[in-house]
């Protein structure tokens, strides 16, 4: 079966601050990878997915995420937050050869004090 | 852009009573979920439907739970008889393709949020 991690429950930074928010998965085959964010009284939003090629996945607003595979790795990582960015994060999995649903993690709440 | 809508936004309902939770998926998608969190735990899958049946459930979704796609629109999560431990935020998500060998995104709706007293 699939597992997802997410390690940080709750980040606070301030505003420049560096992000990297981190995502383990367990599952021995090849999978399809996404971060899911949900701000304050909103529905979850894709940022962004990984499904082949280029290990670095460039997404909205800013936000990218590495795939390592060797270390079953996606973390998504910000070079400078916003206020506007505190919200929740949720990583998911989904295998490829498996069944059609997402496994979430427990997702991390990020702060961003102006 | 499209967006999967749910209603209501939030149900309370007394325990043994019955709910329906009504979603409308992006109107060119194939394929519906339902997924629930339970306060402070994972989003976790109920059930995925395709082509007017279930194609995957989880061991949560037991005979108390029902879906159904009643017509061209809508897509509704039943509850027979309410438990205590159904008190969750319940999300419904379509996508366009199966996504496991697609990579496809599934877009999820705002949630409706169900207290069981």
């Amino acid at each position: 079966a699939q597992s997802v991690s997410q390690h940080n429950h709750h980040v606070i930074l301030s505003e420049a601050a560096s992000l990297e928010l981190g995502c383990n998965y367990s599952y021995g085959g090849t999978v399809n990878l996404f971060w899911y964010v949900q701000y304050p009284g909103q529905h979850l939003q894709l940022l962004l997915k990984y499904f082949s090629g280029d290990p670095l996945v460039k997404g909205i607003k800013g936000f990218e995420a590495e795939f390592i595979k060797s270390k079953f790795s996606f973390n998504l990582r910000k070079p400078s937050v916003q206020w506007s960015d505190t919200a929740e994060y949720f990583c998911a999995v989904n295998a490829r050869s498996g069944a059609n649903n997402l496994f979430f993690g427990t997702g991390t709440r990020l702060t961003v004090i102006p | 852009e499209p967006e999967v809508t749910q209603t209501p936004s939030h149900q309370v309902t007394q325990m043994g009573q019955e709910v329906i939770l009504r979603c409308v998926p992006i109107s060119n998608h194939l394929y519906f979920y339902w997924y629930r969190q339970i306060l402070g735990q994972k989003v976790e899958f109920l059930v995925s439907f395709y082509n007017n049946e279930i194609s995957e459930k989880s061991e949560i979704f037991d005979d108390q739970f029902s879906v159904e796609r009643p017509d061209g629109s809508n897509f509704t999560l039943k509850i027979r008889s309410t438990k205590l431990e159904d008190s969750a935020m319940y999300f419904c998500a379509s996508s366009g393709r199966r996504q496991g060998s697609s990579g496809e995104t599934q877009y999820f709706g705002p949630g409706t949020r169900l207290l069981v007293l």
